[in-house]
């Protein structure tokens, strides 16, 4: 399976401010997916990142909100923009292997906004 | 309605118990099924992954699959206080976005 790292591991941010977490892989992949985590609540997919084309944003998330590069097939970002506290979650990061219809995620970014 | 269902817990077992875990879900036309562990403070680990109905297992864990009722289940042997964690289940129609349950917390006491 691959490894993934992602940073910053958590951050506390101010109100209207952006954060811009990073995902790295350990290995080429095509697609790499971003999710939320809510405290009580199941993963939901923001967007689904593949290289050389635009991200693909599921509904209830825009991309001025939560804008996405994805430069090459071992990297990706995620910015969460004009912050407020109802952003604050976990953000994780995850990548499919192609072969199997498997997802493995990164451990997470714990972002808490005040 | 939810398109999957998942008891949030929490689920509280002794050490040694067979503990079972399960997930309901509405759309027909998932095909790929698979289970999560989630430790506090981390990323979600693949467990189990099932294709169609059936059981696959792995060591002290057993996954179940029954597409005519729309319903699976995880089932631990010989829970250990290390299995204690949140187990997600997870399914889709085959590489497309993944859909989550909310989660099961599972506490293993010695």
């Amino acid at each position: 399976s691959a490894v993934i790292s992602q940073k910053p591991s958590r951050d506390i941010c101010q109100r209207g401010t952006s954060l811009t977490i990073q995902c790295q892989v350990d290995s080429q992949v095509t697609m790499m997916f971003w999710y939320r985590q809510q405290p009580g609540q199941s993963l939901t997919l923001i967007a689904t990142a593949n290289q050389g084309s635009e991200a693909t944003y599921e509904s209830g998330f825009v991309i001025d909100k939560f804008p996405i590069s994805r430069p090459n097939l071992t990297f990706s970002t995620l910015t969460v923009s004009n912050m407020s506290p109802e952003d604050s979650s976990i953000y994780l990061c995850s990548v499919e292997d192609s072969s199997y219809n498997e997802q493995f995620f990164g451990p997470g970014t714990r972002l808490t906004v005040l | 309605q939810k398109e999957v269902e998942q008891d949030p817990g929490p689920l509280s077992v002794p050490e040694g118990a067979i503990v079972s875990l399960n997930c309901t879900y509405s759309n027909s036309a998932f095909q790929y099924f698979m289970w999560y562990r989630q430790y506090s403070r981390k990323g979600p680990e693949l467990l189990m992954y099932t294709y169609s109905s059936g059981n696959k297992e792995d060591g002290r864990f057993t996954a179940q699959v029954d597409k005519s009722s729309k319903y699976i289940s995880l089932f631990i042997r010989d829970s250990q206080p290390s299995d204690s964690a949140t187990y997600l289940c997870a399914m889709n129609t085959g590489f497309q976005k993944l859909v989550f349950g909310t989660g099961t917390r599972l506490l293993v006491s010695p």
